[in-house]
């Protein structure tokens, strides 16, 4: 079974700061890994995604991922937080197709919130 | 593209009511999927189509809940009857699978209130 932790339900970071929000997995086989964004009373916004290549992933509004195999991580970053950054964000994985469901599993997620 | 579009955005009903949600998935994928959003379960799926077909409905929490999806261009969920519990947020998703574009789409989401 492929699961998804997000060990912090809530990350508080000042405005003009770096940011981190983290993720591990599990999941059968080499991963696809996904972060969603989703501001209050709002669908979930794709962010960005590793699928293979670069461990480094760049994605919507200055987000970027990395890809820790060793340690089955995805954590998402962001070199300066904005106060419109805070929303609640969430992890997900799904095996390589052929590899195993195509169901995407979530994590928790996790609030994030900047302060001016 | 619109995106995924959902209706209605906004469901207040009475316990044993019939509730319908409805989805239009992006023009072009072949996957659609719904989820059910509560704060104690976080994001939960609940049935995903593969071409109109349902692929794996394990997550429907019982008989009450079921999906049909008629067309490429259109899938209902059904709650019948509709219970307290079943109040949450509903999300309908839609990918496709081909190439680097198997990303999930998710629509805006249906507020389902059951008194």
């Amino acid at each position: 079974a492929q699961s998804v932790a997000q060990p912090e339900d809530q990350v508080n970071v000042a405005e003009g700061n770096p940011l981190t929000v983290k993720c591990t997995y599990s999941v059968s086989g080499n991963p696809y890994l996904f972060w969603y964004v989703q501001y209050p009373n709002r669908g979930l916004q794709f962010l960005l995604k590793y699928i293979t290549g670069d461990n480094l992933v760049k994605g919507s509004y200055g987000f970027e991922a990395e890809f820790n195999k060793s340690q089955t991580s995805f954590h998402l970053k962001k070199p300066s937080a904005l106060v419109s950054d805070s929303a609640l964000y969430f992890c997900a994985v799904r095996a390589q197709p052929g590899a195993g469901s195509y169901q995407l599993t979530f994590g928790k997620g996790t609030k994030l919130s900047v302060i001016p | 593209d619109a995106g995924v579009i959902q209706s209605p955005r906004h469901e207040v009903t009475e316990m044993g009511q019939e509730v319908t949600l409805r989805c239009k998935p992006i023009s072009g994928h072949d996957y659609l999927f719904w989820y059910r959003q509560t704060m104690m379960r976080g994001l939960e799926l609940l049935i995903y189509f593969n071409n109109n077909v349902p692929i794996d409905d394990s997550g429907m929490p019982e008989d009450r809940f079921s999906a049909k999806m008629p067309n490429a261009s259109f899938s209902t969920l059904k709650i019948q009857p509709s219970e307290p519990r079943d109040s949450a947020v509903y999300f309908c998703a839609s990918s496709f699978l081909q190439g680097s574009t198997d990303t999930q789409y998710f629509g805006p989401g249906t507020r389902l209130t059951v008194l």
